[in-house]
């Protein structure tokens, strides 16, 4: 069994406020980490694909970094708005094709 | 563009019928996937298919199989079903590219086997 493990598991933050989580992934067999956001009653929708060590992404107030020596990704949002309410999920995939994702960290922004 | 569809939304199934759900999407993409979720769980990768008569197996293919006879659909089937596998299934595709791709998910069916 691959973990993937994402913390915090849910997370409270007030409208305004900066907040990160983070994906802890196996640093051996590495191919991608993908971040998904997933709102409810909605499907997941990408957010970033990374592949490279010290791969930065972003995308308006959401940024995401890699570090696969060490098998971790940090997410960050900047100004957190009602809107970000979500579950953020990350997805490791690994040289042998397969997809392993957390459980997400479940936001809510607090207007 | 619909993207991905999946058919049927909702099913209640008895132990032992069998059944088939239907992905299917209009983008071209060579990847399809098969995906499950369960509570306290993340999704986790059934069966996959990076192109049109070919599929292989996920982390937790026990228990069903698929086909995938056009590029557009991937079905997934399951034979004799078990209350073990009442779930929301996702159906999600990608295409083929120098990298992996981010997926494109369907709206999920969600299963009960009683």
């Amino acid at each position: 069994i691959l973990n993937v493990e994402q913390s915090p598991q849910s997370l409270h933050v007030q409208e305004g406020d900066s907040t990160n989580f983070t994906c802890s992934f196996p640093s051996s067999n590495f191919y991608a980490l993908h971040w998904y956001r997933w709102e409810t009653a909605k499907s997941p929708e990408a957010l970033f694909v990374m592949t490279l060590n010290g791969d930065e992404k972003k995308k308006g107030r959401i940024s995401a970094t890699l570090n696969t020596k060490e098998g971790y990704s940090y997410l960050y949002i900047k100004g957190s708005q009602p809107e970000d309410s979500a579950t953020y999920l990350c997805a490791f995939m690994n040289t042998g094709n397969q997809f392993y994702f957390g459980t997400g960290t479940s936001l809510t922004v607090i207007p | 563009n619909a993207g991905v569809t999946q058919t049927p939304k909702f099913r209640v199934l008895k132990t032992g019928q069998s059944m088939t759900l239907l992905c299917a999407q209009d983008m071209n993409h060579e990847y399809m996937y098969w995906y499950r979720q369960d509570p306290g769980m993340g999704l986790r990768l059934i069966h996959y298919s990076v192109g049109e008569g070919t599929t292989a197996k996920g982390e937790v293919p026990d228990g069903y199989n698929v086909s995938r006879l056009k590029k557009q659909n991937f079905l997934l089937g399951l034979e004799s079903a078990a209350p073990s596998q009442t779930s929301v299934y996702f159906c999600a595709s990608s295409p083929r590219t120098s990298g992996w791709k981010e997926q494109y998910f369907g709206p999920g069916t969600r299963l009960t086997v009683t």
